[in-house]
């Protein structure tokens, strides 16, 4: 059983450019949640996704979007890169209903913005 | 969301017991408690969670008192293998909603 797999692992950018990162959640979860970590801080909410709609979303500015496909992976973008983008990004999957609310993160990749 | 608050670092030694204290002092009633781990370089990992009393798994044991506004993480036998960040979080899991994280308490396991 494939737990939440994260593209690419590393990734280095420049200011100004976009990025897009790839989520698979875990298997028979329909919820994916992406989170922003700084060095040293703990994750930070940005938005979830469920049936390929954004369900809510954390205090992150529009540069911030992402979509969900019927397969339940999702992808989130960033536009207009700034230096304060590097951090680790989390993406967490789950289901939207059960008996267990349990998110189960994947390994991350880790944004290097220059 | 109610305020977390919990040590920002500890150290044990191996074999100890560990107990990391968190407080929510305006934990709501729906609120539930959750701890998480993280290892360096990887996502944080579900450990336990409670709404009352006292909830055991086979890796914790989470203690609740009566009026909720604490609650205590409790690692039997720590190894070096536990050395990471413990995170606790209180909010309303009935959905599983967003997680708001804290900046958590680094345990350091040493021999």
């Amino acid at each position: 059983d494939a737990g939440v797999t994260q593209s690419p692992t590393h990734l280095i950018k420049t200011r100004g450019q976009q990025v897009t990162l790839r989520c698979s959640p875990k298997s028979g979860h329909d919820t994916v949640s992406w989170y922003q970590q700084a060095l040293g801080q703990g994750p930070q909410f940005i938005f979830q996704y469920y049936e390929e709609e954004e369900r809510q979303r954390g205090n992150f500015p529009d540069r911030f979007s992402g979509h969900q496909f019927p397969n339940y992976s999702s992808e989130l973008n960033v536009n207009a890169l700034l230096l304060g983008d590097s951090a680790l990004y989390l993406c967490a999957s789950s289901l939207a209903q059960g008996s267990s609310t349990e998110q189960f993160f994947g390994p991350g990749t880790r944004l290097t913005v220059l | 969301l109610a305020k977390t608050t919990q040590p920002i670092s500890m150290d044990s030694y191996e074999g100890q017991e560990v107990n990391i204290t968190c407080s929510h002092n305006n934990i709501a009633t729906n609120d539930y408690i959750t701890w998480y781990q993280q290892f360096p370089s990887q996502g944080p990992r579900f450990i336990i969670q409670g709404y009352k009393t006292k909830v055991t798994n086979e890796v914790a044991s989470l203690f609740i008192p009566a009026d909720r506004k604490s609650s205590t993480l409790s690692l039997p036998r720590v190894s070096l293998s536990d050395t990471a960040v413990y995170y606790c979080l209180v909010g309303d899991d009935g959905t599983a909603s967003k997680l708001t994280f804290g900046t958590g308490t680094r345990l350091q396991v040493t021999l």
